[in-house]
């Protein structure tokens, strides 16, 4: 069975800082990445996906995630963090091909992401 | 307001009692999705159904669990004789096409005493 692992549980970041959580996955196969987000009081929303294609993916709100197969990791950025991102960040990974793969998502166990103005 | 729905929003029950949530998926979205969450951890697969039909359940959905999607629109999910383990927020999330992008709804609390 695949899992995701994100390897920081809190980050503590003054606004202005750049941002880097790691997100790796275990799964050998073809593989849709995504990366979600969740505001406080609020649902998750989708931040980014990457189906095929430029590893490189630009989401909202400034994020960019790139995905790296040898390393089996979709690590996401942003170069300048602002107070209104605080909030927790999943990564998530579904089975597939390319953009037509149906089914469950399984996410990581989260990153809180806190920044301080 | 045309996102996901769910409701009740909070659940408090006891031990030994049924429950029952129900999800209101973005219309025209034919798949819907169930996930449990709990402190500190990421959503965890439940089931999910493509229109009518209930495509794959998770084992973490015992038999106590029963979720059913009647008319292809709505779903419910139903917790028999519930233990302190379920414990958690219960999302829906629904999604169409070939990308099949997953849209959350705020999902309902369940506390169990």
């Amino acid at each position: 069975a695949q899992s995701v692992s994100q390897h920081n549980h809190h980050v503590i970041l003054s606004e202005a800082a750049s941002l880097e959580l790691g997100c790796n996955y275990s799964y050998g196969g073809t593989v849709n990445l995504f990366w979600y987000v969740q505001y406080p009081g609020q649902h998750l929303q989708l931040l980014l996906k990457y189906f095929s294609g430029d590893p490189l993916v630009k989401g909202i709100k400034g994020f960019e995630a790139e995905f790296i197969k040898s390393k089996f990791s979709f690590n996401l950025r942003k170069p300048s963090v602002q107070w209104s991102d605080t909030a927790e960040y999943f990564c998530a990974v579904k089975e597939g091909a390319g953009g037509t793969s149906y089914g469950k998502l399984t996410f990581g166990q989260g990153t809180i992401l806190t920044v301080h103005p | 307001d045309t996102g996901v729905s769910q409701d009740p929003r909070h659940k408090i029950t006891k031990r030994g009692q049924n429950v029952t949530f129900r999800c209101d998926p973005i219309s025209e979205h034919n798949r819907l999705y169930w996930y449990r969450q709990t402190l500190g951890q990421g959503p965890e697969f439940l089931t999910y159904f493509q229109n009518e039909a209930q495509l794959e359940k998770s084992r973490l959905l015992s038999d106590r669990f029963s979720a059913e999607r009647p008319k292809g629109s709505f779903s419910t999910l139903e917790i028999q004789r519930t233990e302190q383990g379920d414990s958690a927020m219960y999302l829906c999330a629904s999604s169409f096409g070939l990308a099949d992008e997953q849209f959350f709804g705020p999902g309902t609390r369940l506390t169990v005493l």
